[in-house]
């Protein structure tokens, strides 16, 4: 069973503060990183595929992190907005056989 | 909306029993990923086919099954059915056959066994 962790579990910040959190994995057999924002009675929608260590990827105020060889991604959200709010899911590929693996998630909550 | 369909939305049924799942991917997506996501443990991947064949397994049980026909559309069939496998049952699909490929996902299928 693979370990991938995410932290914190949730999060409370103020409209306009920005935010980061990790998504923890093996650091081995990685293959690639997926992170997903997932509003509440919705599904998962994707915001990044990160396959290279390294990797920085950006779509408007949020971008991500890739570091394949200590094992973690970091996703940063840069002036908070209420519609924010939703739960970030990053899902490792990798320990062979491209099996997905998710990890449990960081609900953030924008205060308006 | 991100072009995945499946149906039905909701299922309710009766333990013992056997439903079937449907999934149709976005136009020109060649991958169907099933993913089970119940309350007690998160989201977990299931099955993959690609082009109708099998990519890669997850924990899928051995009384659930699917296949993926000629014209792309895919089945997940859970039989036996028990209390526990009560959760929301979402597809997703992609263009190729990689789990590296982006994914976009379906609006799941509630399953409530009773």
């Amino acid at each position: 069973i693979l370990n991938v962790e995410q932290s914190p579990q949730s999060l409370h910040v103020q409209e306009g503060d920005s935010t980061n959190f990790t998504c923890s994995f093996p650091s081995s057999n990685f293959y690639a990183l997926h992170w997903y924002r997932w509003e509440t009675a919705k599904s998962p929608e994707a915001l990044f595929v990160m396959t290279l260590n390294g990797d920085e990827k950006k779509k408007g105020r949020i971008s991500a992190t890739l570091n394949t060889k200590e094992g973690y991604s970091y996703l940063y959200i840069k002036g908070s907005q209420p519609e924010d709010s939703a739960t970030y899911l990053c899902a490792f590929i990798g320990g062979g056989y491209q099996k997905v693996t998710f990890g449990t998630g960081t609900k953030l909550q924008v205060i308006p | 909306d991100s072009g995945v369909t499946q149906t039905p939305k909701h299922l309710i049924t009766a333990t013992g029993q056997r439903v079937t799942l449907r999934c149709s991917p976005r136009s020109g997506d060649l991958s169907v990923y099933w993913y089970q996501q119940s309350l007690d443990q998160g989201l977990q991947f299931l099955i993959q086919y690609y082009n109708g064949e099998e990519r890669a397994k997850g924990n899928i049980l051995e009384r659930f099954s699917a296949q993926q026909f000629p014209d792309l559309h895919s089945e997940l069939n859970l039989s036996s059915l028990e209390l526990g496998d009560s959760a929301l049952y979402f597809c997703a699909s992609s263009v190729g056959g990689s789990s590296g490929n982006e994914q976009f996902f379906g609006p799941g299928t509630r399953l409530t066994v009773l």
